[in-house]
Parts: structure tokens; sequence; C-alpha cells
């Protein structure tokens, strides 16, 4: 079956410590995002990348850092300096043309830091 | 800034009956809407979408409708089934330069689907 395989599903840290949240992708797509979601509320934007070794800032990019060495993986390191770490992170890929297309999306790592 | 929004945050329907949720977003640029169902603990799951060149779009049980005169998007569910249950998220989507898109997201509707 292809999608996205987001690891671990729960995940607990302490503060000041940096966690890395790991994302895989086997549907071939160029582009792949990383979403933050808080209880009751949509989804903001962290980080995206169009392409291998590239990507940009999001809307609520501080605290966070991503790479992007291969085209199936999209990793999230949440560092100590982000202030609310807490949240459901989400991990989404899609097709690679410059049309819209909708995301795909991860079931998901819920990240609790105390 | 711009931004896509929910009317309703829940929605009790009775099971059989049809649904309705609302989404007004700002951006009259907006030229692709998503659709996306979310269980919980789970990530959204994509449902359907539209361009801004339509007004309708069917799919299986759901309509999508689009009124760009007043910038309001509408996802209606037909016989609404306890599988339903679920929190409805719209996005407003933004094509990238490179690859990709760029989704805002409206707040949420959950719908509540009464036996």
């Amino acid at each position: 079956d292809g999608g996205i395989t987001q690891s671990p599903k729960y995940l607990f840290r302490k503060e000041g410590q940096n966690v890395t949240l790991s994302c895989e992708q086997n549907l071939n797509h160029d582009a792949m995002y990383w979403y933050r979601q808080d209880p009751g509320q949509g989804l903001r934007l962290i980080y995206y990348s169009q392409i291998v070794n590239d990507f940009q800032k999001g809307d609520i990019a501080e605290g966070y850092s991503v790479s992007r060495e291969k085209k199936e993986s999209f990793p999230l390191t949440v560092t100590s300096a982000q202030k609310n770490p807490t949240a459901f992170y989400l991990c989404a890929s899609s097709i690679g043309d410059r049309s819209n297309s909708p995301l795909h999306f991860g079931n998901g790592t819920r990240l609790t830091v105390t | 800034g711009e931004s896509v929004g929910l009317h309703l945050p829940t929605l009790s329907v009775q099971e059989g009956d049809n649904s309705i949720i609302n989404c007004a977003y700002s951006n009259s640029a907006s030229d692709y809407f998503i659709w996306y169902k979310q269980e919980s603990g789970k990530g959204p799951q994509f449902i359907i979408d539209i361009r801004s060149n339509m007004d309708k779009r069917q799919g299986q049980r759901v309509t999508v409708l689009l009124n760009k005169t007043v910038k309001h998007l509408s996802l209606q569910i037909a016989a609404t089934q306890p599988g339903d249950s679920a929190v409805y998220f719209c996005a407003e989507s933004r094509a990238l330069k490179a690859a990709g898109n760029k989704l805002t997201f409206g707040g949420g509707t959950r719908v509540l689907v009464k036996p």
C-alpha cells in the first residue's frame, strides 16, 4: 500500500531536549510538508519542501528544523527553542507538478513535552 | 491577513439526514479548495476538491458547492451515517512555484451523527 508513515505515534520528552519526528512516503511525491495541530484547532504549516535538498519556512517555523536528503523522507526536529512543543504533528505530501493538488496526510505523531 | 474559516463549530445531525457544512474564505485570489475529514487520533483524509472555474462538484454521497461571489464554500453529505462523525476542515490552496501547494486551513466543524 502506498502512503505516508509517521513514527512514533506517541512521543514523550522532557523540556530542554530536542526530538526528531520521522516521516516517510512511498508515493513518489516531490513535495512534503509538516503541519502542527493544537486541540480543537486547524492545521498550521511549519515547513515544506518542494524538492530534495530544498525546504522553506511555513507560518510557524520558529523552534523547528527539517532536512530533505532523500525524496522519501522529511524528518522534523522540535528543538528546545520551541516554546510550546506539545501538539499533534502531521506530515503530508503531494505530487510535484505545478498545479494545485490535494495533500495526503500521515496519521500523525502526538508529542508531549513535560 | 487572509484566512479560511467555518461558520459552525459543531453540527448534530440525525442518521439518514443530509448534512451541510459551511466555510467562508477571504482571499478572492484563491483558485482551489479542498475538504478533509479527520477522525480522532488520525490524519486528515481527503474528501473532495473543487477548482475556481467550477461551482459544483459531486462525489460519492458528497457535493461541494463554491460561490465565488460571496466567497463561500459548502460540503453536503447525503444520507449521513454514523461513520461520518468526525471533524471536517475546508482548506484554501495556493500553488507553489517549484512543486506542490500551500494549504490554509479553517478551524474545523465537528459533525455528530445521532442514531
